[in-house]
């Protein structure tokens, strides 16, 4: 099975500053399809999973443009480039590309200093 | 608006059983994969079963579950299900429908909670 590490898994945030979060997998994510199958979504407290970012950098509908994704490989980022109050939460990356079973990250909890 | 809403969670004992289901709104099922994911009380996402789309022909499981969870589906129904037998302790969680195979929309949830 393909294991996510993240890091840090706490992270505290200054309100208008950038914040980031690595994801790293146990191998490469590159599908023989050439897609790379690389999601982030974020858990705010009590709520349920949203997705923010399909295929490492493609941000779903709604999703603030200040949330951004990168990476290739092993090795992804979640960049926020500029913190809000409504970002507290949980963070997770999760991979589909060898699968099953998919897997998540830990997670990376993310408050306001 | 997509909406999945999750039912059938409650308290079980030790080597019972559950059927859960999710009803799907707002998209056209039939054409989605869809997935089942639990979050145990304070833990993260763990990914448990996930079905193909047109009928269900292709099922899933994580190993922690395999031989005693079974998803299905129903189109005429708009309805996704997980029949959980032989429930452990470990099994305790909040269990998330989500739609397709990337998950791009989540239900609420219902909770699962297995104890004696």
């Amino acid at each position: 099975d393909v294991v996510m590490t993240q890091s840090p898994l706490s992270l505290p945030a200054t309100l208008g500053q950038p914040a980031s979060i690595s994801c790293r997998s146990s191998q490469s994510l590159v599908h023989s399809d050439g897609n790379t199958y690389l999601n982030w979504f974020q858990q705010r407290p009590g709520q349920s999973p949203r997705r923010l970012i399909y295929k490492v950098s493609n941000r779903d509908s709604g999703v603030p443009d200040r949330f951004s994704g990168s990476g290739s490989g092993t090795d992804f980022t979640l960049k926020i480039s500029r913190v809000e109050a409504e970002d507290v939460g949980i963070y997770y990356c999760m991979q589909k590309t060898h699968w099953p079973p998919i897997t998540f990250g830990q997670g990376t909890r993310l408050e306001i200093k | 608006e997509v909406q999945l809403l999750e039912s059938g969670g409650g308290l079980v004992q030790p080597g019972g059983s559950l059927r859960l289901s999710c009803a799907a709104s707002g998209f056209t099922f039939t054409t989605y994969a869809m997935n089942w994911v639990r979050q145990a009380p304070g833990k993260g996402l763990e990914w448990v079963s996930g079905i193909s789309g047109s009928g269900g022909s292709s099922t899933y499981y994580a190993d922690s579950v395999k031989g005693r969870f079974t998803v299905s589906r129903d189109d005429s129904k708009n309805t996704v299900y997980l029949q959980m037998n032989s429930l452990r302790a470990e099994d305790t969680a909040l269990y998330y429908c989500g739609k397709g195979g990337w998950m791009d929309a989540w239900g609420r949830g219902t909770t699962v909670t297995v104890s004696s």
